[in-house]
């Protein structure tokens, strides 16, 4: 079956620690976006990419890198520099000519 | 810029009651809007949209129609169910393939 795959579901790291989070799609999509969850806030953009070796930065993206080399793959690095990154973290995908977003089951980063 | 707003939760009902979650958007042009539904633990999924003002969005009972004249997308379902306990989010599409969500509602359903 089609879908988005992001691993693992549950993270846990040292501050002062990069860590980088997995996002997988087969559905063949053009575009892939990370979202920051946090209670009571909804869903903020962090990066967003339409074609592979291209991304731009949402509206949260101080903290984070990205890197789209594939079109199946966005990983999303959370920084050192990121100073809450303890949240639930959502992946999507959409095709260019689509409306509609397909979402990961998430990854929840826990930082201490 | 483009925003959405969408009413404060929780919304607890009981089942077989009427359920409204409010959602305006702001935004130039005209965008399609969304209602996505997370369970606990899970992402988002489509649970239904509109692309052009007037148009109604239907699934699963759930019923919402794009006014372009209140700028509003309201979600609707006649009788609800224990198993719609969820959160629901309203969205927007505008230019460049970007989304934009609100806040959430949280409905709680109690037999």
């Amino acid at each position: 079956d089609g879908g988005i795959t992001q691993s693992p579901k549950y993270l846990f790291r040292k501050e002062g620690q990069n860590v980088t989070l997995s996002c997988e799609q087969n559905l063949n999509h053009d575009a892939m976006y990370w979202y920051r969850q946090d209670p009571g806030q909804g869903l903020r953009l962090i990066y967003y990419s339409q074609i592979v070796n291209d991304f731009q930065k949402g509206d949260i993206a101080e903290g984070y890198s990205v890197s789209r080399e594939k079109k199946e793959s966005f990983p999303l690095t959370v920084t050192s520099a990121q100073k809450n990154p303890t949240a639930f973290y959502l992946c999507a995908s959409s095709m260019a000519d689509r409306e509609t977003l397909i979402f990961g089951n998430g990854t929840r980063l826990t930082v201490t | 810029g483009d925003s959405v707003t969408q009413m404060e939760g929780p919304v607890t009902l009981s089942e077989e009651a009427f359920l409204t979650i409010n959602c305006t958007y702001t935004a130039t042009g005209y965008p399609s809007l969304f209602w996505y539904v997370q369970y606990p633990g899970e992402g988002l999924q489509l649970l239904l949209k509109a692309t052009k003002a007037d148009d109604k969005g239907s699934n699963k009972g759930f019923e919402a129609t794009y006014r372009k004249e209140t700028t509003s997308f309201h979600l609707e379902k006649g009788s609800v169910q224990v198993s719609d306990s969820a959160v629901y989010f309203c969205a927007l599409r505008h230019n460049f393939n970007k989304f934009y969500f609100g806040s959430g509602t949280k409905l709680n359903v109690k037999p």
